[in-house]
Order: C-alpha cells, then sequence, then structure tokens
C-alpha cells in the first residue's frame, strides 16, 4: 500500500527559482523523511522530521509537517540545474512496524538553466 | 568504504526461471529491506529484516523469497511465480533500534523479463 500522495506529481522550473512539493498521508506517523532519486539510481535521504517538528531546514532544503492536516511539503531554495531529480516522501509508523517506510508516488522535478 | 551493493545491475530473466538478486551491506546494519519500483511509481515493500534470521512479508510479498543467514547479507529470489516481475528492485537497511533513522539504498537491480 502507499500511503503517501505527492503533488504536483511533476514540476518544472527555471534555475535559481524556489520548487515546493507536498506530500500527504493517511495514518499517524512516528516520523516523516523526503528522499531523491536520480534517474535510474538508488534513494538518498535528505532529511528527516520528526511528528513533535513542524519544521526544519537544511541547507537549500525546508520541511515542513502538519500533523493535524496529515501533511508535509519540501521546499528547494535557489534551485540547480543539479536539483533535477524525483522526490519522495515517505513515512514511518515506528519501531514497532519495522522501521518500514511507505512511500509516496513521488515527484519529478526539472530544472532547467 | 561503507555502504550498499546490489548486483547485478542488469538482470535477464527468462520466463520459467527463478533469478536471484544479490544485496550486501558493511554498514553494520541490523534491519534490511527489498523494495519494488515501477516505472513512475513510488517503491513497494517486498520483504524485510529485522535482525539475522527473521524476516517478514511486506505489502507485496507473492512471488518472491528471502533469507537472512549473515547480518550484511540479504537475498532476494524472483521465482516464477511472480506474474510480472519486471521492474526496478531496491535494497536499503537501517540501523536498528528506535525508529527516526533513515535507510541507506544501494545502486538498484533492473529485473527484465523476455
Amino acid at each position: 500500500s502507499q500511503q503517501g500522495e505527492e503533488d504536483p506529481q511533476a514540476l518544472s522550473i527555471q534555475e535559481g527559482e524556489n520548487a515546493t512539493m507536498n506530500c500527504s498521508y493517511k495514518t499517524s506517523i512516528n516520523n516523516l523523511q523526503w528522499y531523491r532519486q536520480n534517474s535510474g539510481r538508488g534513494l538518498v535521504h535528505l532529511i528527516l522530521i520528526r511528528s513533535n517538528e513542524r519544521e526544519k531546514h537544511s541547507g537549500r532544503l525546508r520541511v515542513t509537517l502538519d500533523t493535524s492536516k496529515k501533511s508535509s511539503s519540501l521546499l528547494i531554495t535557489a534551485s540547480r540545474a543539479a536539483d533535477t531529480a524525483s522526490y519522495f516522501c515517505a513515512t514511518d509508523a515506528g519501531y514497532n512496524q519495522g522501521g518500514k517506510l511507505i512511500f509516496g508516488q513521488g515527484t519529478e522535478l526539472s530544472v532547467k538553466p | 568504504d561503507g555502504g550498499i551493493t546490489q548486483s547485478p545491475k542488469y538482470l535477464f530473466r527468462k520466463e520459467g526461471q527463478n533469478v536471484t538478486l544479490s544485496c550486501e551491506q558493511n554498514l553494520n546494519h541490523d534491519a534490511m529491506y527489498w523494495y519494488r519500483q515501477d516505472p513512475g511509481q513510488g517503491l513497494r515493500l517486498i520483504y524485510y529484516s529485522q535482525i539475522v534470521n527473521d524476516f517478514q512479508k511486506g505489502d507485496i510479498a507473492e512471488g518472491y523469497s528471502v533469507s537472512r543467514e549473515k547480518k550484511e547479507s540479504f537475498p532476494l529470489t524472483v521465482t516464477s511465480a511472480q506474474k510480472n516481475p519486471t521492474a526496478f528492485y531496491l535494497c536499503a537497511s537501517r540501523d536498528g533500534g528506535p525508529s527516526g533513522r533513515e535507510q541507506f539504498f544501494g545502486p538498484g537491480t533492473r529485473l527484465t523479463v523476455l
């Protein structure tokens, strides 16, 4: 089952612009994570936000979490062509769930130079 | 150089054959996971293992089997019972203990059924 739904499915912007991706989920979570995947490659972890946190920053990344709305957003500021990739949110229900992650379908980001 | 390796990178299978995908990690992680990714889709969990000699089914385990005889290895067998095995397969590992930890992914194996 895929818990997360991501919006938009695809996003095309110019270099220097900001990119915002949204993720919604259905059940309670321990934390929510964002991953990046370059075409044909494995996933790379970007950032983790816990259920008791509302906002987190890492470099040009800003993640927000609203547990009342069961949603999260990932903002990439001042985008670069190298940011072109697919971005996935993943929810973690906790250790008694085996540390399993449930992934959304992803947002495909294209940053044009 | 720590990380997760998967082999082979590309694999071709004839219908009716079983094939085994390799996943090895030297991160000393307790938990390991197998995911399947179809084009334009997210990842779906096939099997996972939180400790050696133990594993559980994920959401799409039918037609697959795994073993966890060593901490560093978690091979996945795609059996002939899997009706539509063509996909990109990703292995991941995670440090054990409380959740709130990231998963580390291998580079993937692309399986094609001829």
